[in-house]
Parts: structure tokens; C-alpha cells; sequence
């Protein structure tokens, strides 16, 4: 079945520190690829989205491009922030509209001033 | 963004007890919502579709007569755990979707069944 597999956290980082989190996706068709960002005590944002292949999603610094030939749509930021500590997903959905989305596991990140 | 409220956000209750969840969209009219169920560590996985009007379309291994679900009106989903047990715990979140492009997610509900 569909799936998505996102590196183990917890990850935990300097500030201005270069942030990869990667992710690689099963699929048995053309999905769509999002990030999504859940900061503490509240729900799941979504933080940025790629529909086709070689689409770039990018949303406050953070940049992810999916890439078909290796099934993968790391997540990057050039200089993480403090604030930006949360937990992040990727995830999946195989159809435009009113889908539901398939979840990667989630990976922490911690900055540290 | 749209806005998905969820009540409660945080409930304990006995075993054999059943819990009612409240899933509202505050700004738009949703025809289908989803809900999912997040164990510690572990992915977001969904448990059902709820339809207006109609019957939920549950995911394969998703008991539809513990959790049931009511789409009674275009703003409001309820879940309701019948007769909880302590392997229910878990945080359960909802989503739904204005406009066809982007899910928008409730802040979830944490239940602990003690």
C-alpha cells in the first residue's frame, strides 16, 4: 500500500544550523507531497506542498522538491530558528480534492539558542 | 486558513465509559471530514471518513460499533468511543477540506481511559 517514511527523531539543533529532515514516499500512483508542521499544543499546519514532479513547495525558509526518480521530498531550511521547533510530517495524498492524506511517522526538532 | 475547532481537547475517563468528540468547522461548510488516531511516536492514521447525511466509510481494522461517527450537519462531525477501554487511548485528530486543496486540522482530542 501507499506509505511515506520519514528519518527517526528526535533531531536537535543550534541555532542558524542547516536542517534536513528526509522523507521517501510509496505510491501506486502520482501523488501529492506536503509537509506538515504541529507546534506545540496545537494541530497539524500545513507548511508547504509539491502536485507534480520537479515542483518545489517552499513556505518561511523551508524548501522541499519532489523528486519522482527517488521517490523523495526532503524537507530543508538553510537556518533554523529557535521557533521553529516542532514536529514535522510528510505525507501523501493520491488524488486532487477531498482525499484523505497518508502520515509519515513525524521527527522532532529542537532548536537551541 | 480555515478554521477546525475540537471539543474537548483533553478528557479522562473509566473504562466501560463511552466519550463523545466534537470536530466543527468554524468558517466553512464540510460535506466529508476525516478522522485520524495518533498513537506516542507513531504516524497519524486514519480511521474513517465521515459524510454528511450518510453513513462513515471506516478504514480496514477501525470497529464501527466502537467508534461511531455522525456527520449530522455541514459544520459538525462527533466521534463517540462506546464503552472505552485503556488500549483506546490515544489523541484523535480531524480534518477537513473548504475548498478541495488543503486539508485544515482540529488541534485534536487527547483521551486517556484509565
Amino acid at each position: 500500500g501507499d506509505s511515506v517514511t520519514q528519518m527517526e527523531g528526535p533531531v536537535t539543533l543550534s541555532e542558524e544550523a542547516f536542517l534536513t529532515i528526509n522523507c521517501t514516499y510509496t505510491a501506486t500512483g502520482y501523488p501529492s507531497l506536503f509537509w506538515y508542521v504541529q507546534y506545540p499544543g496545537e494541530g497539524l499546519q500545513l507548511l508547504l506542498k509539491a502536485t507534480k514532479a520537479d515542483d518545489k513547495g517552499s513556505n518561511k525558509g523551508f524548501e522541499a522538491t519532489y523528486r519522482k526518480e527517488t521517490t523523495s521530498f526532503h524537507l530543508e531550511k538553510g537556518s533554523v530558528q529557535v521557533s521553529d521547533s516542532a514536529v514535522y510530517f510528510c505525507a501523501l495524498s493520491l488524488n486532487s480534492g477531498n482525499t484523505p492524506l497518508v502520515f509519515g511517522k513525524g521527527t522532532r526538532l529542537s532548536v537551541i539558542a | 486558513g480555515a478554521v477546525v475547532s475540537q471539543h474537548p481537547s483533553r478528557v479522562i475517563c473509566k473504562s466501560g465509559t463511552s466519550v463523545k468528540i466534537e470536530c466543527r468547522s468554524l468558517d466553512f461548510q464540510a460535506t466529508t471530514m476525516f478522522w485520524y488516531r495518533q498513537f506516542p511516536k507513531k504516524s497519524l492514521m486514519l480511521m474513517a471518513t465521515s459524510n454528511e447525511g450518510s453513513k462513515a466509510t471506516y478504514e480496514q481494522g477501525v470497529e464501527k460499533d466502537k467508534f461511531l461517527i455522525n456527520h449530522a450537519s455541514l459544520t459538525l462531525s462527533t466521534l463517540t468511543v462506546t464503552s472505552a477501554h485503556p488500549e483506546d487511548s490515544s489523541f484523535y485528530i480531524c480534518s477537513g477540506d473548504p475548498s478541495g486543496y488543503e486539508q485544515f486540522f482540529g488541534p485534536g482530542t487527547r483521551l486517556t481511559v484509565l
